[in-house]
């Protein structure tokens, strides 16, 4: 069956670490790939998106996220982290038509 | 500002009763979801709607409704709640399938 796994659910950083979110999913077709966000008390919003070209994208606030094909991996990365990162982060993965599965998630939390 | 709206935000309700959750979006976007939510886990997509007088059933089983007369509005219905309902349910949007998702709030809801 089609899944996406996030390896860590929860992770704990200082201000100014480097972040790195693994995600891997199973399917062997084109896929359109997502990270999404969660900050304490909002609704799910879009962090950054791959449909193709580039492996290499950027979203907003600084993240960005490198598609390893032969991996199946989309993970998410940002160089120094701030407090105001301290979010649930979610992978999802889109394998055609209304078909997209999402990871369970990470707990981000960025100690001050 | 174009958006997309559930109510209400919170919810707990007796056994037995029948309730309806609201989401309406202002973007025009053709395709609409509900999703369930808990803690630590994937999201797991109950229903999608194509368009007007257009809905399907997605992966996970569910004992709710939806219609979908108008563009804008796409409610979801529980004949009979059961403490089994309880869960945070999202609705969201997008204007073509696999592009990604505008995300409601939610609505967290407790069956008692």
């Amino acid at each position: 069956a089609q899944s996406v796994s996030q390896h860590n659910h929860h992770v704990i950083l200082s201000e100014a670490a480097s972040l790195e979110l693994g995600c891997n999913y199973s399917y062997g077709g084109t896929v359109n790939l997502f990270w999404y966000v969660q900050y304490p008390g909002q609704h799910l919003q879009l962090l950054l998106k791959y449909f193709s070209g580039d492996p290499l994208v950027k979203g907003i606030k600084g993240f960005e996220a490198e598609f390893i094909k032969s991996k199946f991996s989309f993970n998410l990365r940002k160089p120094s982290v701030q407090w105001s990162d301290t979010a649930e982060y979610f992978c999802a993965v889109n394998t055609g038509g209304f078909k997209t599965i999402f990871g369970a998630g990470t707990r981000l939390f960025v100690k001050a | 500002e174009a958006d997309i709206y559930q109510t209400p935000r919170y919810l707990v309700i007796g056994t037995g009763k029948k309730i309806t959750l609201e989401c309406s979006q202002t973007m025009g976007h053709d395709k609409m979801y509900w999703y369930q939510q808990d803690p630590g886990m994937e999201l797991h997509l109950i229903h999608y709607s194509y368009g007007v007088n257009s809905t399907e059933k997605g992966d996970l089983s569910s004992e709710s409704t939806v219609s979908r007369i108008r563009t804008e509005h796409f409610p979801l219905t529980l004949e009979s709640a059961r403490p089994s309902h309880t869960s945070q349910y999202l609705c969201a949007s997008s204007p073509v399938e696999g592009v990604g998702y505008t995300f409601g709030s939610g609505t967290r809801l407790t069956v008692v």
